[in-house]
């Protein structure tokens, strides 16, 4: 039974450029949601994708956008990358409204 | 807005030893849901052990268990046996239901000293 993969594992982008980052929900699962983690502090949620929707957003930027495809793998692009970006970004998978979150290996972004 | 407390940033503890990392949320809702994550340095997070608020009964997963206190609003994991492999940041979280997001605290780092 596959857990939760994300693509890729390390990324190295300059300021003002583009990123997507990739996530495969874990086996039976529908619901994606992606998470930011800066150094040293727990994660903060960015958005939920459910039904190929966004159905909850956290406090980011319109430059942190997402989508989410009819396998329910999901991409989070973020354009015109600042130094703030640089963070560890996990993505978690659940079932439907259930309330358990399982979590990838994450994505390190560092923007130079 | 629900808010999740970790007061210990760090904390060790001797192996075989048992330990107790604190946790103190603040909500309004009546049913909700509690998880403990650990974070080793390998940066996976992984689920290690959940509550649900309507169940009175404190939940146990082999040597991890939570105290639950809904009135007090306190939900302290206790990891009995201390293992190496225990080292790691612990985030306490809240969920209210499955589509909301999860509110993470700052989390605690467990040093297990052989």
């Amino acid at each position: 039974d596959a857990g939760v993969t994300q693509s890729p594992t390390h990324l190295i982008k300059t300021r003002g450029q583009q990123v997507t980052l990739r996530c495969s929900p874990k086996s039976g699962h529908d619901t994606v949601s992606w998470y930011q983690q800066a150094l040293g502090q727990g994660p903060q949620f960015i958005f939920q994708y459910y039904e190929e929707e966004e159905r909850q957003r956290g406090n980011f930027p319109d430059r942190f956008s997402g989508h989410q495809f009819p396998n329910y793998s999901s991409e989070l692009n973020v354009n015109a990358l600042l130094l703030g970006d640089s963070a560890l970004y996990l993505c978690a998978s659940s079932f439907g409204a259930g309330e358990t979150q399982y979590f990838g290996p994450g994505t390190r972004l560092l923007v130079l | 807005a629900q808010t999740v407390t970790q007061s210990q940033p760090e904390m060790s503890v001797q192996e075989a030893e048992t330990v107790t990392l604190s946790c103190t949320y603040d909500t309004s809702e009546n049913n909700y849901y509690l998880f403990w994550y650990k974070q080793p340095p390998s940066r996976q997070m992984i689920l290690v052990i959940r509550q649900e608020a309507y169940k009175q009964q404190n939940a146990t997963e082999n040597r991890f268990s939570v105290n639950f206190q809904k009135a007090a609003k306190s939900f302290s994991l206790k990891i009995s046996d201390s293992q190496l492999g225990d080292t790691a940041m612990y985030f306490c979280a809240f969920i209210y239901s499955g589509n909301t997001p999860l509110v993470f605290g700052k989390g605690t780092r467990l040093s297990v000293i052989a």
